[in-house]
């Protein structure tokens, strides 16, 4: 079991319509949640965190998170073209002293116009 | 306030060949983590550096090493290029704590041919 596991995608949806990104992770532990958006043949720039039970609203985004199912989630709400990225969800926890961030391998958004 | 910077952007090696990497880590951040993303792929964390000390490491052999400097930039040096060590290597730096978010350089593409 793969410790944060996404689908690859493509996740293709139309213009204008509520893009959802789903995520889960395998160490009851992990304690940040956060989520990046990386372009083709760019780096990673971080889109939400999320630390607490619950939804977190920041503009067109909105992050989820349930500890007890180990899933998050994030929501695009009025997808542009812009938006079509990969979107990493990435899960830090304690380890041995450290701060262990581990990503999953990125859901491929392609908002089609 | 400047960010992460890495370097070069782009380098081209043969196999059995020696690397490093540069990354400059954005000011006031006193952690930096390194990670190399195969095509396809989520980043893979291969150490971190807080305090010029490596306090945590992922599953990679010992030929990749690294420093960090009293002003907090890195190297990452890996010997003896293997042909899958091609991939995007990127540079992280942040304030090391749980709920600190990563924030990432341009990468360097690394081809080992």
């Amino acid at each position: 079991q793969k410790e944060v596991e996404q689908n690859s995608g493509p996740l293709s949806v139309p213009e204008g319509a509520i893009a959802s990104l789903n995520c889960t992770y395998s160490d009851r532990g992990s304690q940040s949640f956060f989520w990046y958006r990386q372009y083709s043949g760019k780096s990673p720039e971080l889109i939400m965190f999320i630390y607490s039970n619950g939804d977190k609203e920041d503009g067109r985004f909105t992050a989820q998170l349930n500890k007890a199912s180990q899933y998050v989630s994030l929501l695009i709400r009025d997808s542009q073209p812009s938006d079509s990225a990969t979107y990493l969800c990435a899960v830090t926890s304690n380890s041995g002293g450290y701060q262990k961030v581990t990503f999953g391998i990125g859901t491929k958004l392609q908002v089609i116009p | 306030e400047t960010g992460v910077t890495q370097s070069p952007t782009h380098l081209i090696k043969t196999r059995g060949q020696q690397v490093t990497l540069r990354c400059s880590s954005q000011s006031g951040h006193n952690t930096v983590s390194w990670y190399q993303q195969a095509l396809g792929q989520g980043p893979q964390f291969i150490f971190q550096y807080y305090r010029e000390e490596e306090n945590g490491r992922g599953n990679f052999p010992p030929r990749f090493s690294g420093l960090q400097f009293p002003n907090y930039s890195s190297e990452l040096n890996v010997n003896a290029l293997e042909l899958d060590d091609s991939a995007l290597y990127l540079c992280a730096s942040s304030f090391g704590g749980l709920d600190s978010p990563l924030h990432f350089g341009n990468g360097t593409r690394l081809t080992v041919t």
